[in-house]
């Protein structure tokens, strides 16, 4: 069984540009989820789709979206990038079942914006 | 809110010592908790899950934590390090209703020969 798969899993922006990751989750898993690792605030939640709806959003600005497609593939974008943005970018996937939690982690997208 | 802590962001012991790494939760309703691994340039891996069952829950690669309700914890916990166990380790609640996690800031685990 296939695990998640991240891509690209480096890249590097400059200030202004946007950028748009891509999450493919485990086969028959309909949840996914968007975390942004960084050193000084650790592993912070962005927002999470079930069925091409986004059931939960974490607290970051308007210039991090996503969407999930009928496969439930995923992508999500950030605009006008700034410094701040650099991080590693990590899309979890999940059954969907509120109250089971386990869900399995991609390797990552690596974000370096200049 | 719910919310987890770990104890020490840096713990260090010798191949074959006992492993522990703290973790404290809070959260007015019964908790599911989770420890997840980081290996460099990795991805999370999950390592063990308490959902309501049995206190005690074992892990893969020999580590177990031990949910405590009294003193709102849930240490990691494995006999003898070895090499491989040096990583990043992530303690997690899940948010009530909600497939979404909050993660504790993380203790690096070093293990010297």
């Amino acid at each position: 069984k296939a695990g998640v798969t991240q891509t690209p899993r480096y890249l590097i922006k400059t200030r202004g540009q946007q950028v748009t990751l891509s999450c493919s989750p485990i086969s028959g898993h309909r949840s996914v989820s968007w975390y942004q690792q960084t050193p000084g605030q650790g592993l912070q939640f962005l927002f999470e789709y079930f069925s091409e709806t986004q059931r939960n959003k974490g607290n970051f600005p308007g210039r991090f979206s996503g969407r999930q497609f009928s496969n439930s593939r995923s992508e999500m974008n950030v605009s006008t990038l700034e410094l701040g943005d650099s991080a590693l970018y990590l899309c979890a996937s999940g059954q969907g079942d509120r109250g089971t939690g386990e869900l399995f982690f991609g390797e990552g997208s690596r974000l370096t914006v200049l | 809110a719910q919310s987890v802590t770990q104890l020490g962001s840096h713990v260090s012991v010798s191949e074959g010592a006992l492993v522990l790494l703290r973790c404290n939760y809070s959260s007015s309703v019964p908790p599911y908790l989770f420890w997840y691994v980081q290996y460099p340039n990795q991805g999370l891996q999950l390592l063990l899950k308490y959902t309501s069952a049995a206190t005690l829950v074992k892990g893969i690669n020999g580590f177990e934590a031990e949910f405590k309700k009294s003193e709102t914890s849930f240490h990691l916990t494995k006999p003898s390090a070895h090499m491989s166990d040096a990583a990043e380790y992530f303690c997690a609640v899940e948010i009530q209703g909600a497939q979404k996690l909050v993660f504790g800031q993380g203790t690096r685990l070093t293990i010297n020969p």
